[in-house]
């Protein structure tokens, strides 16, 4: 069964850093997600992707954070220079074009900022 | 603004006993609804959804919810439990006919005992 896969499954960075989380959609789908849990809390949106543009985004998503896919593959979240407040686990999220079907979501990235 | 309360943070039941885990939303429009599982170490797994039609929604092993308008309610039910259903549980919402994101609960954590 197709699923969306996620790299790295652990990240470490230190505070101030650049840091890429990969996703790999499941290949017909057309829309894509990023949603972020901090620990103890909600999963929490960020951004949705659609037709290679970013369709809505969450108040969290501000300029430190940015989208891309950069080839017909892979769905990038880059953070521009990470907080202690951005540890978190992420998770992207795929879907087919009609409305009725659900997202399915990769197993996530633990983000570390130290 | 869109938003979902599941009441329970941790719910602990012997096996075959059955389970209710509340969800209540807060959306004036047609919703879209959406149980999700999280088995340890897995990613969100969707276990059922409600868009349209017959309010009481049979899932996957043997899960099912009841969408209730006026109590703006979308509570999941099992019989009779297993072991194997220990896992959080969260319920989401997204905004009807929109191909948007989804708005989560906090989750509920379900601990089975053998």
């Amino acid at each position: 069964e197709p699923e969306v896969t996620q790299t790295p499954s652990h990240q470490v960075t230190q505070m101030g850093q650049e840091v890429i989380l990969r996703c790999v959609p499941i290949s017909n789908h057309l829309y894509f997600y990023w949603y972020r849990q901090i620990l103890g809390q909600k999963v929490e949106f960020l951004v949705s992707f659609y037709n290679n543009e970013i369709s809505e985004k969450s108040e969290i998503f501000d300029d430190q954070f940015s989208v891309e896919r950069p080839d017909g593959s892979n769905f990038t979240l880059k953070i521009r220079s990470t907080k202690l407040e951005d540890s978190a686990m992420y998770f992207c999220a795929s879907k087919e074009e009609r409305s009725y079907n659900e997202q399915f979501f990769g197993p996530g990235t633990r983000l570390t900022v130290l | 603004a869109q938003s979902v309360s599941q009441h329970n943070h941790h719910v602990i039941l012997s096996e075959a006993a059955s389970l209710e885990l509340g969800c209540n939303y807060s959306y004036g429009g047609t919703v879209n609804l959406f149980w999700y599982v999280q088995y340890p170490g897995q990613h969100l797994q969707l276990l059922l959804k409600y868009f349209s039609g017959d309010p009481l929604v049979k899932g996957i092993k043997g899960f099912e919810a009841e969408f209730i308008k006026s109590k703006f309610s979308f509570n999941l039910r099992k019989p009779s439990v297993q072991w194997s259903d220990t896992a959080e549980y969260f319920c989401a919402v997204r905004g009807g006919g929109s191909q948007g994101n989804l708005i989560f609960g906090k989750g509920t954590k379900l601990s089975v005992k053998p």
